[in-house]
């Protein structure tokens, strides 16, 4: 079974630009999160999508930061402009059905660097 | 905010040796999941437990959880290099469908 992609794997770019991270789950999971994880901490939530609802978004700083999950399945986000504390660990996750009970699969990550 | 913590933040064992880290916490839940993060690298799942439970068997994988105190405890036995990673636990609430992670203990086996 093939897990859960993510690209780029590493992003460098000067604050105030755009970036863009792509995921694509497991095939049939029909949750999606993404995840920031900055360095010597856990994963902090940024948005939960089930199907191509969100679920919750409370902690996505929605002046900076969108995202979308296409029909269901692949999803972007995107930090527009970016800040130097924006540095960290994209994480992207997926579960099955996300009913709160669910293992959850990573992906990689995607490691930004804004200098 | 996080809502489990972990404890101790750093662990440095030799190669054969146990390793027990805690994990505690603040609100009721529904269940409690363990998962390692080698270096560079996503996180992998490794245990779940729900609050009816009291503890659960994984190869070298031990946990406990006591919802009276609000905590969990990983014990990895015989411990090997390949261990050496970041652990981290994270809650589920009866009240929403995400986790909320810790900040995670760093394990370092040594040869």
């Amino acid at each position: 079974e093939a897990g859960v992609a993510q690209s780029p794997r590493y992003k460098i770019i000067e604050k105030r630009q755009s970036v863009a991270f792509w995921c694509n789950p497991i095939s049939g999971h029909a949750t999606l999160y993404w995840y920031q994880q900055i360095l010597g901490q856990g994963p902090k939530l940024l948005i939960q999508f089930q199907n191509n609802g969100v679920v919750d978004d409370s902690q996505l700083p929605k002046d900076r930061f969108s995202a979308e999950r296409l029909k269901g399945v692949d999803s972007t986000l995107k930090i527009q402009p970016a800040k130097l504390e924006d540095s960290a660990v994209y994480l992207c996750a997926s579960s099955l059905t996300g009913q709160g009970v669910d293992e959850q699969f990573f992906g990689p990550g995607t490691r930004l660097t804004v200098l | 905010s996080q809502q489990g913590e972990e404890d101790p933040q750093a662990l440095s064992i030799q190669e054969g040796e146990n390793a027990t880290m805690n994990c505690s916490y603040k609100t009721s839940i529904n269940n409690l999941q363990w998962y390692r993060q080698n270096s560079g690298r996503g996180l992998v799942h490794l245990i779940l437990i729900r609050s009816n439970e009291r503890e659960k068997h994984s190869g070298r994988l031990r946990v406990t959880l006591d919802t009276s105190k609000k905590s969990s405890s990983l014990l990895i036995t015989a411990s090997r290099a390949a261990d050496t990673a970041s652990y981290f636990c994270a809650t589920g609430t009866f009240n929403d469908y995400k986790l909320s992670f810790g900040a995670g203990t760093t394990v370092t086996v040594r040869a």
